[in-house]
């Protein structure tokens, strides 16, 4: 079936290191995509968004790159920290789905000292 | 400030009994959601309403309930014939006006069975 899913459900970096997070994503008809950050027993953060005429946007030490030809997903954050430390997602909005977004699993994210 | 506000953080529920979680946001959102995340998991749609007066069942409406008499407010009931509640529960608002479709969350309430 359709989904939005997460090459690795875990990734472990330096600290700083670069991290690229994945996400993979199977419907084309989706034209907006988010970034969020989950802490331990929190409400998921957003972090950065990208629409599907875009390949790219740049925000804080965070970088979301769009391959529609390959309908991928990345996130990029620069000289990771210890902070950065969190669940991320990644969501999309299908143009048939009104406003709803449809999460992928999340990638567990650990910054070692 | 503005935001998103969950209550209670933590709810104990027993067997058989129905509970309400509280969500409220100042944000003059038109759209809300509730959300259900289990342990090492991704966020499930349980209810969305994208106008007052009005909602639609998400992924796993099955044994929840949901009003929406206020803007400001979206409150979920947790009834007796859903049989695995404890979750985390995750409220949503969202202004679906184009380009501004980003969801923001509230802090969560966490919902456990005695």
């Amino acid at each position: 079936g359709e989904s939005v899913g997460l090459h690795l459900p875990t990734l472990s970096v330096q600290e700083g290191d670069n991290s690229i997070i994945n996400c993979a994503y199977s419907n084309s008809a989706s034209d907006y995509f988010i970034w969020y950050k989950q802490e331990s027993g929190k409400g998921p953060q957003f972090i950065i968004d990208i629409r599907s005429n875009m390949d790219k946007r740049q925000g804080q030490r965070v970088t979301v790159l769009l391959n529609k030809t390959v309908k991928h997903l990345s996130l990029q954050i620069a000289a990771t920290q210890p902070g950065d430390s969190a669940v991320y997602f990644c969501a999309e909005k299908r143009q048939t789905s009104g406003s709803r977004l449809t999460f992928g699993e999340g990638t567990q994210l650990t910054v070692n000292p | 400030d503005g935001g998103i506000t969950q209550s209670p953080k933590y709810l104990f529920r027993k067997e058989g009994q129905n509970v309400t979680l509280s969500c409220e946001q100042n944000l003059n959102h038109d759209a809300m959601y509730w959300y259900r995340q289990d342990p090492g998991q991704g966020l499930r749609l349980i209810y969305y309403s994208q106008i007052v007066n009005d909602f639609q069942k998400g992924d796993i409406a099955e044994g929840y309930s949901v009003s929406r008499e206020k803007k400001e407010s979206f409150p979920l009931t947790v009834t007796s014939a859903q049989k695995n509640p404890t979750a985390f529960y995750l409220c949503a608002s969202s202004t679906p006006l184009t380009n501004q479709e980003t969801q923001y969350f509230g802090p969560g309430t966490r919902l456990l069975v005695l």
